[in-house]
């Protein structure tokens, strides 16, 4: 089994409705961070969270939220998705040193 | 993070090593390298990572130079499979980030 899995992989979706993107990790990390990425870009941080209780924006959090459920699990929100937020998605994890182990993604189109 | 800079794109043969350069010429003492690929849309891959001295893991060899201004990755025997988006970063900040900047486009041809 895939230690750091995303769901739903696809998503298509109108504006305005709400969206949840879901991550899960067995790899016993504390720290989680959601990515998005454009075509032709790099990765860009929206959201990370040491612990269940530390949340933390990152560089393009307007428009999204999240929630720490538990150690392994951390979600993401688009509270009233625009077609400006179709990317791809990605959830990550983070050992010592920095480095990250991410999931498979979450490609999310919005109409 | 420290600024990179890697070529756009490279070619190599099937069966031959690949050569990655990445330039990092503001990075700073306590700047880790870390490379990682991300193969057509998946999730980004770690390689590997070094400081000061020269590393090897089963997927790659990382070679930094003593004044640790650049550094090289090394596949040694490249495969189709190896056809991915490189990216050499430099840094990392207290809470984990990683700045990806372009990349290089490996395309490894039989």
């Amino acid at each position: 089994d895939a230690d750091v899995t995303q769901t739903p992989r696809n998503r298509i979706t109108k504006t305005g409705k709400r969206i949840m993107l879901e991550c899960s990790q067995t790899k016993g990390h504390d720290r989680m961070y959601w990515y998005r990425q454009d075509p032709g870009l790099g990765l860009r941080l929206i959201y990370y969270s040491f612990d269940v209780k530390d949340i933390n924006k990152g560089e393009i959090s307007d428009g999204y939220s999240v929630s720490r459920q538990a150690q392994a699990k951390f979600s993401l929100s688009l509270e009233s998705a625009i077609p400006n937020q179709t990317a791809l998605y990605f959830c990550a994890t983070r050992a010592t040193t920095d480095t990250q182990y991410f999931g498979p993604g979450t490609r999310l189109t919005v109409l | 993070d420290a600024k990179t800079t890697q070529p756009t794109s490279m070619d190599c043969a099937e069966g031959r090593a690949a050569n990655l350069p990445c330039n990092h010429s503001t990075i700073s003492g306590n700047e880790y390298v870390y490379w990682y690929r991300q193969i057509h849309s998946q999730g980004p891959q770690y390689i590997i990572h070094g400081l000061k001295n020269n590393e090897t893991n089963e997927m790659a060899s990382l070679i930094i130079t003593e004044d640790r201004k650049s550094s090289t990755l090394i596949l040694p025997h490249a495969t189709l499979r190896d056809t991915a988006v490189y990216y050499c970063i430099a840094g990392g900040t207290s809470y984990g980030k990683l700045t990806f900047g372009q990349g290089t486009i490996l395309t490894v041809h039989p």
